[in-house]
């Protein structure tokens, strides 16, 4: 069975401030996906990566990164210069398989509060 | 990018009503599903839809639930006798070819 684990309920850091959120996961799958969603107040679902199993390289985007370690199971993703439109809720979910049609499963989400 | 439309974007009903909710996917997808994130919890899968019927399901999705695609077009989902539990946020998804899940915008249902 497949599980994600975000390990942090809340962070609060100051604008500027560098964070990362913690995402660790279970499957007994070779072949997965992992993924990171930013829910803002707003309430949508914002997809932001998907990452497949086979590809350990760290992907940065703008101010964002992730590191994929296979060895720890985990896929954790660093805001760089936080800025207070970066608050949200941030949820890790994993899809298992080769088949094309698994669904996600969910972390229980991070919720980041910038401050000015 | 092509968008996922869910209406209505709020439903408020009574308790021991029918709710539908709809969803119009992008036209060249295969896969659909309905999640739901009850207020401040994690976001939940209900059901994943394949070629006009449900390949998956999880326990949440009980005889009180259905999904169709009717027309072709849209993708429902039913809640035939609503109870207070099932006030939540409800998300519809479709997955393209290349991977990856475009999420709806979500219906709020609020049970009273």
């Amino acid at each position: 069975a497949q599980k994600v684990t975000q390990a942090q309920t809340e962070i609060s850091v100051v604008e500027k401030e560098d964070v990362t959120l913690d995402c660790v996961y279970e499957t007994r799958d070779t072949t997965y996906y992992l993924f990171w969603y930013k829910q803002p107040p707003s309430g949508e679902l914002v997809f932001l990566i998907r990452r497949n199993s086979f590809d350990e390289q760290n992907e940065i985007s703008g101010r964002y990164s992730w590191n994929f370690q296979k060895s720890t199971s985990s896929f954790n993703f660093t805001i760089t210069a936080s800025q207070v439109v970066d608050s949200a809720v941030y949820f890790c979910a994993l899809s298992e398989g080769r088949n094309a049609g698994n669904m996600l499963t969910f972390g229980g989400g991070t919720r980041l509060m910038v401050k000015p | 990018e092509p968008e996922v439309t869910q209406t209505p974007s709020h439903q408020v009903t009574q308790m021991g009503q029918e709710v539908i909710l709809r969803c119009v996917p992008i036209s060249n997808h295969l896969y659909f599903y309905w999640y739901r994130q009850i207020l401040g919890q994690k976001v939940e899968f209900l059901v994943s839809f394949y070629n006009n019927e449900i390949s998956e399901k999880s326990e949440i999705f009980d005889d009180q639930f259905s999904v169709e695609r009717p027309d072709g077009s849209n993708f429902t989902l039913k809640i035939r006798s609503t109870k207070l539990e099932d006030s939540a946020m409800y998300f519809c998804a479709e997955k393209g070819g290349l991977g990856g899940y475009t999420f709806g915008s979500g219906t709020r249902l609020t049970v009273v």
